[in-house]
């Protein structure tokens, strides 16, 4: 079955940049989606087909993918921000499964 | 508004049967795909299943294949996840969610979930 790899953690300041990967094989011939969930919430969904955001997403959040890297770049970090990240694909080759990255912490110091 | 709302979660012991609802308003629910997907304490999300408009295309990751049946009820606007063989790993607040399924497979609206326990 196909594998995401995410990192644990990423920490950033207030104002900077994160950039939280998504690493598959071939990642870069499907299409990646990215979801963020704060503590006690269902998940939203912040990125779909690597880099279109859905209304009411501010224009920060900003997604690419090549290779076996996808990327979540958010901009000018808010404390808001603060949540867990998740990438998913849909693997059309291993019986049509939903695939989950293991998530990814940011911490906004 | 799309609206999903879970039910039917709570505590069950290790080998029982549960069913959890999905209650869906605001949207067509006959022309969406839907999906269940869960997250154990402190763990990361996990596909479980999902189910086409029509109900006709199943699909159900390894953990739950043979134990849990995705079904709904286009009339009812609703979604069901049959859980059988019930196991502690299973415990978990469980979700759905609308899918978008047009060439690719993204899920664009969750209910808030419903907590599954399973333990003696």
């Amino acid at each position: 079955s196909y594998v995401l790899t995410q990192p644990p953690s990423v920490s950033v300041a207030p104002g900077q940049t994160a950039r939280i990967t998504c690493g598959g094989n071939n990642i870069g011939s499907k299409s990646v989606h990215w979801y963020q969930q704060k503590p006690g919430q269902a998940p939203v969904l912040v990125v779909y087909d690597d880099s279109d955001r859905p209304s009411g997403i501010p224009e920060r959040f900003s997604g690419s993918n090549s290779g076996n890297t996808a990327t979540l770049t958010i901009s000018r970090v808010e404390a808001g921000d603060e949540a867990d990240y998740y990438c998913q694909v849909w693997d059309s080759s291993s019986d049509h499964q939903i695939v989950f990255g293991g998530g990814t912490k940011l911490t906004v110091l | 508004q799309v609206q999903l709302v879970e039910s039917g979660g709570g505590l069950v012991k290790p080998g029982g049967s549960l069913r959890l609802s999905c209650a869906a308003s605001g949207f067509t629910f006959s022309d969406y795909y839907m999906s269940w997907i869960r997250q154990a304490p402190g763990k990361g999300l996990e596909w479980v299943s999902y189910i086409s408009s029509s109900g006709s295309t199943i699909y159900y990751a390894d953990s739950v294949k043979g134990r849990f049946t995705i079904s709904r009820d286009n009339a009812k606007n609703s979604l069901y996840l049959q859980m059988n063989s019930l196991r502690a790993e299973d415990t978990a607040v469980y979700y759905c969610a609308r899918v978008v399924s047009s060439g690719y497979y993204l899920l664009d609206y969750w209910g808030q979930g419903t907590l599954v326990t399973v333990s003696s």
